[in-house]
């Protein structure tokens, strides 16, 4: 189900250690972020979310990042395990977007290395 | 299985054949999508469907063509593709407008020979 041949940015990191994942979004009315994990042969998942009016959001092993001032977007995976090998993809949603329609960003693969 | 349930989970047609995608969500959801993942793109939002009634249709060839029976439901039907339309068709649905993300399906891969 991932972006077969398109050329994702990727990031390789050793089991165990902590990953880092970046999106950076362009619509300074976005007010609405979220992050979704594809696995091979599988669609989207959402993973976790986060409202402008906050800046952290902590979930099971993953935190999300969120920096308005520069248009930044971070999820950061604690303790990285094989099973987190996938594509990650940020979202973004605007108040003024009709029809709740969300924009993504292009996606960064996470390999991990046993 | 998410909620989405998509079928069929692989399909092959020729250029001339007809042939429909399914999606299916008993999530209670009110808006339902499609989108296309390509290998050279990244997902691309085609069709948004509210309340059965279609919202938004992102410039797709006439050769792409929705229906949405009930909120339920969404169709996809594929007439006289061309290679280049290969691809993952993803459908995904959401509760409300601007209510949370969006629960996808686990997509048809569509290959056009």
């Amino acid at each position: 189900g991932e972006s077969v041949g398109l050329h994702l940015p990727t990031l390789s990191v050793q089991e165990g250690d902590n990953s880092i994942i970046n999106c950076a979004y362009s619509n300074s009315a976005s007010d609405y972020f979220i992050w979704y994990k594809q696995e091979s042969g599988k669609g989207p998942q959402f993973i976790i979310d986060i409202r402008s009016n906050m800046d952290k959001r902590q979930g099971q092993r993953v935190t999300v990042l969120l920096n308005k001032t520069v248009k930044h977007l971070s999820l950061q995976i604690a303790a990285t395990q094989p099973g987190d090998s996938a594509v990650y993809f940020c979202a973004e949603n605007s108040e003024g977007n009709a029809g709740n329609m969300l924009t993504f960003g292009g996606g960064t693969r996470l390999m991990v290395k046993p | 299985e998410t909620g989405v349930t998509q079928t069929p989970r692989h399909l092959v047609m020729g250029m001339t054949n007809k042939k429909s995608l399914k999606c299916e969500q008993h999530l209670g959801h009110n808006a339902m999508y499609w989108y296309k993942q390509s290998a050279k793109k990244p997902l691309e939002l085609m069709f948004v469907y509210s309340l059965e009634e279609r919202v938004e249709n992102n410039s797709v060839p006439s050769r792409f063509s929705p229906e949405c029976p009930n909120s339920s439901h969404l169709f996809l039907h594929l007439h006289t593709l061309q290679p280049e339309d290969s691809a993952l068709y993803l459908c995904a649905s959401s509760q409300d407008t601007r209510v949370g993300g969006y629960t996808f399906g686990s997509g048809t891969r569509l290959t056009v020979v």
